[in-house]
């Protein structure tokens, strides 16, 4: 959707390095969400972000949404081979339905 | 544990023939999302349903797709007649609430139209 893009649209990394994912909407966000998705496999949620400023975290990864810029930011530290797919912020723009953008495509090479 | 089940998960078929994908969404969840998956477009949101009730439809192609619940426990995606541009995967996903939530993805219908 172009109301959603993500940035990059593919990355490559050495194992144990970090990265950076983002995601901008064109329009006032209500609630973003990271999914992960496995080749082949369906999206598995990550996290929610609901609150200008709000950070969370799982394992290695931490996602931050900057509410006045429309922003969201997923970091891996310390990447591992398991962290490998494609990665989608999905957003709630207050119309009931999740629009996704258009994925980031990460390889972790050993 | 609970799970999205999308039937087949893989569908070869020739320009011109019916393809139906079916979605069992998880017991209680209230909501259902098709959505399909391409290379180019990337997850594009077809219809999807509260209660049964179909509530947006507006990213589907009306002249050939079909969306319905049956019941609750099953939702049906048609494509009739099928085109070689319908070639995508399909994702069928539920959740418990109003939409805004964390939702349940299956692991999709792989269809090629030939």
């Amino acid at each position: 959707s172009q109301e959603l893009e993500q940035s990059p649209q593919s990355l490559i990394v050495q194992e144990g390095k970090n990265l950076t994912i983002n995601c901008t909407s064109s329009k006032t966000l209500y609630g973003l969400y990271w999914y992960k998705q496995k080749y082949g496999e369906g999206l598995i949620f990550l996290m929610m972000l609901q609150k200008g400023g709000e950070e969370k975290s799982h394992e290695k990864i931490t996602a931050k949404l900057d509410e006045k810029k429309q922003q969201s930011s997923l970091h891996i530290t310390a990447s591992q081979p398991s962290h490998a797919g494609i990665y989608l912020c999905g957003a709630d723009m207050n119309t009931d339905k999740l629009i996704f953008g258009t994925g980031t495509r990460l390889q972790v090479f050993p | 544990d609970a799970r999205v089940t999308q039937t087949p998960r893989h569908k070869v078929t020739e320009m011109g023939q019916e393809v139906t994908m079916r979605c069992q969404p998880i017991l209680g969840h209230n909501t259902v999302f098709w959505y399909r998956q391409t290379m180019m477009q990337g997850l594009e949101l077809l219809a999807y349903f509260r209660n049964r009730a179909p509530l947006d439809d507006s990213g589907m192609p009306k002249d050939r797709f079909s969306a319905e619940m049956p019941d609750a426990t099953l939702a049906t995606l048609k494509i009739q007649p099928s085109e070689p541009r319908d070639s995508a995967v399909y994702f069928c996903a539920s959740g418990p609430g109003q939409g805004r939530e964390k939702l349940f993805f299956g692991s999709g219908t792989q269809l090629s139209v030939l």
